[in-house]
């Protein structure tokens, strides 16, 4: 089992921009999420899909927008990059019912210029 | 809303025993969580207490007191590979998860 995959890696993008971060999980959980983590801070909620098929906004939702495609991937995707967007992004997992036991990604560094 | 309190630093000597700290604020509250953070990775889930009192697992321990609204994480027998940061987390009555700002364990020799 891969458990919770991220691409990419490492991404710079300048002002204005466009991506997709991608997120997939073969652990067949219910639940998915996207955080980000700024340097020295804890992981903030940006966006949550309880099961296939529902989204949730978190904490800090602005300038972003996300995919639940199936089960196993859950995307996250931001229209217009701006440079307070510059920070580390973890999709996680978990089962039904125990959202409080959580699976991350390895991140994606992401840097906009 | 949610907000959670831990020290941002702590250090210690291989061989003791450290005590991460964390109080919380809260407008529902369903249990706190505790995960472990290595520079450069992901975090990685440790343990939760949604009732009060102690949850052991190996060499590491959870605590909460729901009447304090507080918590402590307990790492005995500290070896190297524990300097990371800790984060204590908060599940709401939403089931989302409200982090702390964590808290940085350096381990001495």
């Amino acid at each position: 089992n891969a458990g919770v995959t991220q691409t990419p890696k490492f991404q710079v993008l300048k002002t204005g921009q466009s991506m997709t971060l991608q997120c997939a999980q073969d652990m067949n959980h219910n639940s998915m999420y996207w955080y980000r983590q700024d340097p020295g801070m804890g992981l903030r909620l940006i966006y949550y899909s309880a099961s296939e098929g529902t989204t949730d906004k978190g904490e800090v939702p602005n300038g972003y927008n996300v995919s639940r495609l199936n089960k196993r991937e859950f995307s996250l995707r931001l229209e217009s990059a701006a440079p307070s967007q510059t920070s580390v992004y973890f999709c996680a997992s978990s089962e039904l019912g125990k959202h409080n036991e959580q699976f991350f990604g390895p991140g994606t560094r992401l840097t906009v210029l | 809303g949610q907000s959670l309190e831990q020290p941002s630093e702590v250090t210690a000597v291989e061989g003791a025993i450290v005590q991460i700290n964390c109080t919380y604020q809260t407008s529902g509250f369903y249990g706190l969580s505790w995960y472990q953070q290595h520079d450069g990775g992901a975090p990685t889930f440790l343990s939760y207490n949604a009732l009060d009192g102690l949850e052991e697992t190996g060499r590491f321990s959870s605590f909460l007191s729901r009447s304090d609204s507080y918590g402590y994480l307990l790492l005995q027998e500290l070896q190297m590979k524990d300097s990371a940061s800790y984060f204590c987390a908060a599940m709401d009555s939403s089931y989302k998860l409200i982090f702390g700002s964590g808290t940085r364990l350096l381990v001495r020799p």
